[in-house]
C-alpha cells in the first residue's frame, strides 16, 4: 500500500522558516513526481508546487503564492519530499499535503495518493 | 473563490442517483482532462475518478465521470449512506501553470 506521511509542521513566527518533509512507502520514489497542496482554515484547496522525478530533470514549479519563498527538492534514496518554506507570512497558515503524480495514458498528471497533511501555523 | 466552480450541496436518498457539476474555463477544464476526489471528515482526499472518467482500482463503478466543454459531472448511482462527504473536482489550468480546484460540494445522503 501507498503511504505517504507528512511531518515537520508547527508554530512559527512570520518571516521565520520551516521544512516538512513527505516521506514515501510502498513505491518506487523515483519514478514519480511529486506535489505540494495547502488548505488554510475555512478556505479551499489551493496548490503550492510540485518537483518532476528525476527522469524528467527533477524541476519543480510553483504558485505564484510562493515562488521565490517555497522551495521543493527530493531525496529519492530516503523517499522523501521536502518543502522548505522561507520568510513565512500569516497567510501561509494552513494544513500542508503532499500528493503522487502518475502519469495517466496520455501523459498528463494527475494526484493519486494524499497524505493526511501536517499543520503550519505562522503566528507572532 | 475557487477557480472551479462546484453547488455547495447535493443531497439525495439512498438508492438514487445525483450528480454533480464542476464548471471551468478553456484553459482548464477545456483542455485539460478534470479529477475528482471524495473526502471524508477527517481524512485526506480519496481519488475517485481520473482522466475525466477513469476510476482507479478499488473505487466502485457507481462512480461515473464525464466532460462536455468546460464543465464536468460526476455522478453516483445507487447512492449509499458511506457516500455522504465532501467531493472535488481538480484540473491543471494552462493560463495558471498550476492546479486549480473547485470549492467542494457537501453531498447529504437522506
Amino acid at each position: 500500500e501507498v503511504q505517504l506521511v507528512e511531518s515537520g509542521g508547527g508554530l512559527v513566527q512570520p518571516g521565520r522558516s520551516l521544512r516538512l518533509s513527505c516521506t514515501a512507502s510502498g513505491l518506487t520514489f523515483g519514478d514519480y513526481a511529486m506535489n505540494w497542496f495547502r488548505q488554510a482554515p475555512g478556505k479551499g484547496l489551493e496548490w503550492v508546487g510540485f518537483i518532476r522525478s528525476k527522469a524528467f530533470g527533477g524541476t519543480t514549479e510553483y504558485a505564484a503564492s510562493v515562488k521565490g519563498r517555497f522551495t521543493i527538492s527530493r531525496d529519492d534514496s530516503k523517499s522523501i519530499a521536502y518543502l522548505q518554506m522561507n520568510s513565512l507570512k500569516t497567510e501561509d497558515t494552513a494544513v500542508y499535503y503532499c500528493t503522487r503524480l502518475p502519469f495517466d495514458s496520455s501523459g498528463n498528471y494527475y494526484m493519486d495518493v494524499w497524505g493526511k497533511g501536517t499543520t503550519v501555523t505562522v503566528s507572532s | 473563490q475557487s477557480v472551479l466552480t462546484q453547488p455547495p450541496s447535493a443531497s439525495g436518498t439512498p438508492g438514487q442517483r445525483v450528480t454533480i457539476s464542476c464548471s471551468g474555463s478553456r484553459s482548464n477544464i477545456g483542455t485539460e482532462p478534470v479529477n475528482w476526489y471524495q473526502r471524508l471528515p477527517g481524512t485526506a482526499p480519496k481519488l475517485l475518478i481520473y482522466s475525466n472518467n477513469q476510476r482507479p482500482s478499488g473505487v466502485p463503478d457507481r462512480f461515473s465521470g464525464s466532460k462536455s466543454g468546460t464543465s464536468a459531472s460526476l455522478a453516483i448511482s445507487g447512492l449509499q449512506s458511506e457516500d455522504e462527504a465532501d467531493y472535488y473536482c481538480a484540473a491543471w489550468d494552462d493560463s495558471l501553470n498550476g492546479w486549480v480546484f473547485g470549492g467542494g460540494t457537501k453531498l447529504t445522503v437522506l
